[in-house]
């Protein structure tokens, strides 16, 4: 079965900091991989997908993702973090048929101090 | 206008109640799922259905039963609440095989 390890629970960066976020995960195939992200009270929203071909995957509002096989790891990064960005970001892990099912990870608190 | 959309958007009620959540996509997705978010915001998926048809059933107590009756449509009633019901439910869609899913703003459901 595929799990998901986001090692940081809670992280805070400084506004125009720069910003990591780790996600590992445990699958025996090529796994599809997401990023999601939720503000207090909302829903998730997609920020990026990883399928297969470029390892780099851009997303929106300015994040990206790097899938490194060799590592298990689907790390989400942004070059310069606004205040705005502060949420929940959830990583996941889907397999490819078996239903479409995601494993979520437990999330990890960004909080960005101005 | 909403891709994924669900009602209510809160839902307080007594031990012992029967309740239900609907959801409905307007995506054209053939499939759709309920996740459980609970306290600690740990998400995990409850059901999935393709076509109207029951595709995942993770360990769930069958208090719970989800109902599709149509590919736009997945509802969750919820029979004989218990305090440990208490959570966000989302209702998700997706294309099958395609992998990403779109979530709805989820139902805060309190158990008192």
């Amino acid at each position: 079965a595929q799990s998901v390890t986001q090692p940081d629970i809670h992280i805070t960066v400084s506004e125009g900091a720069s910003l990591e976020l780790r996600c590992n995960y445990s699958y025996g195939a090529t796994p599809y991989l997401f990023w999601y992200v939720q503000s207090p009270g909302q829903g998730l929203q997609l920020l990026l997908k990883y399928f297969s071909g470029d390892t780099l995957v851009q997303g929106i509002k300015g994040f990206e993702a790097e899938f490194k096989r060799s590592q298990s790891s689907f790390n989400l990064r942004k070059p310069s973090v606004h205040w705005s960005d502060a949420a929940e970001y959830f990583c996941a892990v889907g397999v490819r048929g078996g239903g479409n099912k995601l494993t979520f990870g437990t999330g990890t608190q960004l909080k960005v101090e101005l | 206008d909403t891709a994924v959309s669900q009602t209510p958007k809160y839902l307080v009620t007594q031990m012992g109640n029967d309740k239900s959540i609907k959801c409905e996509q307007n995506l054209g997705h053939d499939t759709m799922y309920w996740y459980k978010q609970d306290s600690k915001k740990f998400l995990k998926i409850m059901f999935s259905y393709n076509n109207k048809e029951l595709i995942i059933n993770e360990t769930v107590p069958n208090r719970f039963s989800p109902k599709s009756p149509d590919k736009a449509h997945l509802n969750l009633h919820i029979n004989s609440l218990e305090l440990g019901d208490s959570a966000v439910y989302f209702c998700a869609s997706s294309q099958k095989g395609v992998g990403e899913q779109y979530f709805g703003p989820g139902t805060r459901l309190t158990v008192t």
